[in-house]
């Protein structure tokens, strides 16, 4: 399983796009990169999942460079709701086994 | 979408007791179950994989006799928290491998919250 690095932390205010970045460097050609939110005291929400470019959906976007060595979430315009854990996870398929790393702690501020 | 249930979503039990959580996929067939718990602030935690049919694998660490895993259909999978003591008190939180359709994704129940006094 590919180790994953994510910063701790990040701030933003209401209304404004927010990217997080995580590194993957020892990616394997056949590893999915997966993105999950978690509430406190909740468990994790799939919010989507790439192999390589551009995915979209109705609430985020990855963008992941051509090397997949890294990825990167994208929230358009958060809201107060959006603050919570995000976790970036690299595996064969997000359906196997998952390891969990420390996540992003994302604090959007009105 | 897909949608995991729990069952109970909290539970306070006496030390030495023993205790059973239900996870539940309800629009989808899963073979594949897992089990993590979660401290506080901490992420979550891998305990054992639970397939439909065969006796769950446990992560390195894991005591099997003391967290029993029984995967008796395609949509429950439920987790027995045997002898329960304070330190397991913890939140723990399923997941259901989603392979129906083109993605192969894991969703996740809500949690339940295990206090052991």
């Amino acid at each position: 399983l590919a180790k994953t690095t994510q910063p701790i932390s990040m701030d933003s205010y209401e209304g404004q796009e927010v990217n997080i970045t995580c590194s993957h460097n020892n990616i394997a050609t056949n590893d999915y990169i997966t993105w999950y939110q978690q509430f406190p005291s909740q468990g994790p929400r799939f919010i989507i999942q790439g192999y390589k470019t551009k995915v979209t959906n109705e609430v985020a976007s990855l963008f992941i460079p051509a090397d997949r060595k890294s990825s990167t979430l994208s929230l358009p315009r958060v809201s107060l709701s959006d603050t919570a854990v995000y976790y970036c996870l690299v595996g064969e398929t997000a359906g196997n086994k998952l390891t969990f790393g420390g996540g992003t702690r994302v604090l959007v501020k009105p | 979408g897909a949608v995991v249930s729990q069952h109970p979503s909290w539970v306070i039990c006496k030390s030495g007791t023993s205790v059973k959580i239900e996870c539940r996929s309800l629009d989808f067939q899963a073979t594949t179950m897992f089990w993590y718990r979660q401290f506080p602030k901490q992420s979550l935690m891998l305990m054992a994989t639970s397939n439909e049919g065969s006796k769950a694998t446990y992560e390195q660490g894991v005591e099997k006799d003391k967290f029993l895993i029984n995967h008796a259909s395609l949509t429950l999978s439920t987790l027995t928290v045997t002898s329960a003591h304070p330190e397991d008190s913890s939140f723990y939180i399923c997941s259901a491998r989603d392979q129906e359709g083109f993605t192969d994704t894991q969703y996740f129940g809500p949690g339940t919250r295990l206090t052991v006094l």
